[in-house]
């Protein structure tokens, strides 16, 4: 069965720190990924999304995400964070022959948190 | 575009009362998702649906819950009897067969006393 991983639980960064999020999955097909925001007390927003191309990814607010097939990661990057970055973050999953509309599977989630 | 809509967005209620949680999907959008977030075990899928259809129930918890989608517009889910360990925010999503991302409904943060 499909799995994702999120490597940190909780991330603390200073304003204008880089930040990189890891995540592996374990399915060895084709596959969708994601990365989606949750702010606090909020529902969860897409960031970006990886079908097929170009493995690195731009996403919205500057947030970008490179696909590794060899090593079955897609690390979500942002060069320079800031507090209003505060939010967990989760990578998720698909099985591509379900063509996106299948199942999501979610990582664990990380926190992060962005000091002023 | 509305969204996802869910209601109630809050409810609390006493353990072993009937709770449905319903939800609007996006016009047009083919899957249907109930998820279940909780601190401990994270973002759970419960069961998803295909043109109304339920193609994978496997993360029902147990037999006390239950989804029904009736319509492409609408679908529920309910627990009965509720009990304090099914306290938990819902969400629902919905999304297209093309390729594009689920859209995440506000979630529905249930409390069982």
């Amino acid at each position: 069965a499909q799995s994702v991983s999120q490597h940190n639980h909780h991330v603390i960064l200073s304003e204008a720190a880089s930040l990189e999020l890891g995540c592996n999955y374990s399915y060895g097909g084709t596959v969708n990924l994601f990365w989606y925001v949750q702010y606090p007390g909020q529902h969860l927003q897409l960031l970006l999304k990886y079908f097929s191309g170009d493995p690195l990814v731009k996403g919205i607010k500057g947030f970008e995400a490179e696909f590794i097939k060899s090593k079955f990661s897609f690390n979500l990057r942002k060069p320079s964070v800031q507090w209003s970055d505060t939010a967990e973050y989760f990578c998720a999953v698909n099985e591509g022959r379900y063509n996106q509309g299948g199942k999501l599977i979610f990582g664990q989630g990380t926190e992060l948190s962005v000091k002023p | 575009d509305a969204g996802v809509i869910q209601s109630p967005r809050h409810e609390v209620t006493e353990m072993g009362q009937e709770v449905t949680l319903r939800c609007k999907p996006i016009s047009g959008h083919d899957y249907l998702f109930w998820y279940r977030q909780t601190m401990m075990r994270g973002l759970e899928l419960l069961i998803y649906f295909n043109n109304n259809v339920p193609i994978d129930d496997s993360g029902m918890p147990e037999d006390r819950f239950s989804a029904k989608m009736p319509n492409a517009s609408f679908s529920t889910l309910k627990i009965q009897p509720s009990e304090p360990r099914d306290s938990a925010v819902y969400f629902c999503a919905s999304s297209p067969t093309r390729p594009g991302g689920y859209t995440f409904g506000s979630g529905t943060r249930l409390t069982v006393v």
